[in-house]
């Protein structure tokens, strides 16, 4: 299926760096989403986006949907250990059809410096 | 309060067993979905439940069969699967799929057939 182009697919961070990471899309979308996840675990919701040009934060994350509604982009401030895991990027739209329908991107792998 | 319940945790599972996962989820929410992830990939939608009816089958092998008993509860039927159906079966749930819509995700079954 149709899957959103997000980079970067992987990063190392260091404790106290920011990071940022985006998502493209040909078509648009109504919303947008990142979720986080770690290992074994489920996806998290960190942050909801509903409107064009909306920029919106929770606590060092802080998330915008693009103007074109065919992008969006993530940043975290002041990276802590606990950020690694994968981050992912998702769109939504209203289907016509009962439930909604999201198309995800590949994911960015966020690491530790060694 | 925002959980999705998944159980079991992990599956082992023989080619020619019957097994079943369960989802569960207390927010009122009237959709609820199945999703398959593999390593490295973001989730695969397999099928969606609005008010307690299927409403989308991604064109997942009957194998599978999913089951919605009431508005909290989601089962997975598992019957003859394949080893390459060994991934991580992930539940979301989300209020109506209206536009402003957001799923919420479960912890995930790591299932391996053998």
């Amino acid at each position: 299926g149709q899957q959103l182009n997000q980079s970067p697919q992987s990063m190392f961070i260091q404790e106290g760096e920011d990071v940022s990471m985006n998502c493209t899309s040909s078509s648009i979308f109504n919303t947008w989403l990142w979720y986080k996840q770690d290992p074994g675990e489920g996806p998290v919701l960190l942050i909801a986006l509903y409107k064009a040009g909306e920029l919106t934060s929770n606590g060092r994350l802080t998330a915008q949907f693009g103007i074109t509604r065919k992008d969006s982009f993530l940043n975290i401030s002041a990276s802590i250990p606990s950020d690694v895991g994968i981050y992912f990027c998702a769109g939504q739209n209203f289907p016509g059809v009962a439930g909604n329908m999201l198309t995800f991107g590949g994911g960015t792998r966020l690491m530790v410096k060694p | 309060d925002t959980e999705v319940t998944q159980t079991p945790k992990h599956l082992v599972m023989g080619m020619t067993n019957k097994k079943s996962l369960k989802c569960e989820q207390h927010m009122g929410h009237r959709a609820m979905y199945w999703y398959k992830q593999k390593a490295k990939k973001p989730p695969e939608l397999m099928f969606v439940y609005s008010y307690e009816k299927l409403s989308i089958n991604e064109s997942v092998p009957s194998r599978f069969s999913p089951e919605c008993p009431n508005s909290s509860l989601l089962n997975l039927h598992l019957h003859a699967l394949q080893p390459e159906d060994s991934a991580l079966y992930l539940c979301a749930s989300s209020h109506s799929g209206g536009a402003r819509d957001t799923q919420y995700f479960g912890p995930g079954t790591r299932l391996t057939v053998l």
